[in-house]
């Protein structure tokens, strides 16, 4: 099984509808985070929480809202879902630990991709 | 504010020929510095990685990267390319410690011809 594994891995869905994608990891991180990719843009962070109780936007949280459950699992939620936010969007993890140097590396699901018509 | 900047969105080369994927980046400190590969249809993976040290670190693949501070620049390199190679490279920049956030570049997109 992946490390990180988010679901589902397409949808598509219509203007309006809420949308909710999710993550599960079993890496033990302490944190997660999603980005969303669109072409020439790179990725950007939508939402990034260092613990269960600390969630923080990122530079594109607009139109987006999340749920950390647990530490295994973190939410991304498109309420009322436009076709702008056509996208892919992955998770990625990484450890909290104060100080270490992995606290840097994500380790990045395999994407998922929306379609908003 | 950090900043990077891939200058090169599609890149070219011929099996076996030498690659360089050029990151500039803009932070007040001593940054966290990454390189990461994504597949077509996959997520991305974690090529190689500068905390501190030697300036030229070694990843996985066969790939390695230099660290500039005088140019800002943290420049991907492999002597020879192989097809597999062909994917989408992201270069990366951290502030470290408790933002612990990475700032992506827009991607090069390296194509392998035969």
């Amino acid at each position: 099984d992946a490390d990180v594994t988010q679901t589902p891995r397409n949808r598509i869905t219509k203007t309006g509808k809420r949308i909710m994608l999710e993550c599960s990891q079993t890496k033990g991180h302490d944190r997660m985070y999603w980005y969303r990719q669109d072409p020439g843009l790179g990725l950007r962070l939508i939402y990034y929480s260092f613990d269960v109780k600390d969630i923080n936007k990122g530079e594109i949280s607009d139109g987006y809202s999340v749920s950390r459950q647990a530490q295994a699992k973190f939410s991304l939620s498109l309420e009322s879902a436009i076709p702008n936010q056509t996208a892919l969007y992955f998770c990625a993890t990484s450890d909290g630990l104060a100080g270490a140097s992995g606290a840097n590396v994500l380790t990045f699901g395999a994407g998922s991709r929306l379609t908003v018509l | 504010a950090q900043s990077v900047t891939q200058p090169d969105i599609h890149i070219t080369v011929s099996e076996g020929a030498s690659l360089e994927l050029r990151c500039n980046y803009s932070y007040g400190a001593t940054p966290y510095l990454f390189w990461y590969v994504q597949s077509p249809g996959q997520g991305l993976q974690l090529l190689l990685k500068y905390f501190s040290g030697d300036t030229l670190v070694q990843g996985i693949k066969g790939f390695e990267a230099e660290f500039k501070r005088s140019q800002s620049s943290f420049n991907l390199r492999k002597p020879s390319v192989h097809w597999s190679d062909a994917a989408e490279y992201f270069c990366a920049v951290g502030a470290g410690g408790a933002t612990n956030k990475l700032i992506f570049g827009t991607g090069t997109l390296l194509a392998v011809q035969p």
